[in-house]
């Protein structure tokens, strides 16, 4: 399995809902990242986990709360959005100590 | 604090044309470096990347790059574009000690027919 599984590919919430984003690797990558793009713009690094562990967060507003439940699972909860959030939400996952990352196909969120 | 260039911002061609986009790091100890395509409406794909070796790197669909150190330089080129090139080309690097990925703001690549 070479692949990062995100679900669900499509979400539109509401300001008040609470909602969250699943992220599934099986290739025994031990980093995983959650990363924002918007349209016509580059990804933007949100989360780092390393060996399940936070190791990185940029400095990302409170409503996205990340979780590494195991090393092969990483959740992204939201709650309380803004529509300013709607964006494209990539997962990926790589070695710990060097590249070689993996892309999932991203979860695209809007805001209403 | 790393940081990632890339010169063009749009480039237009026709069918045939060579291309090579511009990318320039700063970061003064060793790093990583990537170029990854983004389709319309797809996600990021990997089209190649540099650790160490031989510095011209060769990746899928005809693609290849260039990673000159005195430059702190990775450009990407192609010899001959096709209309399914139309794209947004991405620029990153990571050192070896970190593990996040850095990307330039990516350059628009449109080919006409």
């Amino acid at each position: 399995d070479t692949e990062v599984t995100q679900t669900p590919k499509h979400l539109v919430m509401g300001m008040t809902n609470k909602k969250s984003l699943k992220c599934e690797q099986h290739m025994g990558h031990r980093a995983m990242y959650w990363y924002k793009q918007k349209a016509k713009k580059p990804p933007e690094l949100m989360f780092v986990y390393s060996y399940e562990k936070l190791s990185i967060n940029e400095s990302v507003p409170s409503r996205f709360s990340p979780e590494c439940p195991n090393s092969s699972l990483l959740n992204l909860h939201l709650h309380a959005l803004q529509p300013e959030d709607s964006a494209l939400y990539l997962c990926a996952s790589s070695l710990a100590d060097r590249g070689g990352y993996t892309f999932g196909s991203g979860t695209r969120l809007t805001v209403v | 604090a790393q940081s990632v260039s890339q010169h063009n911002h749009h480039v237009i061609l026709s069918e045939a044309a060579s291309l090579e986009l511009g990318c320039n790091y700063s970061y003064g100890g060793t790093v990583n470096l990537f170029w990854y395509v983004q389709y319309p409406g797809q996600h990021l794909q990997l089209l190649l990347k540099y650790f160490s070796g031989d510095p011209l790197v060769k990746g899928i669909k005809g693609f290849e790059a260039e990673f000159i150190k005195s430059k702190f330089s990775f450009n990407l080129r192609k010899p001959s574009v096709q209309w399914s090139d139309t794209a947004e080309y991405f620029c990153a690097v990571n050192d070896q000690a970190g593990t996040a990925l850095i990307f330039g703001k990516g350059t628009t690549l449109s080919v006409s027919s």
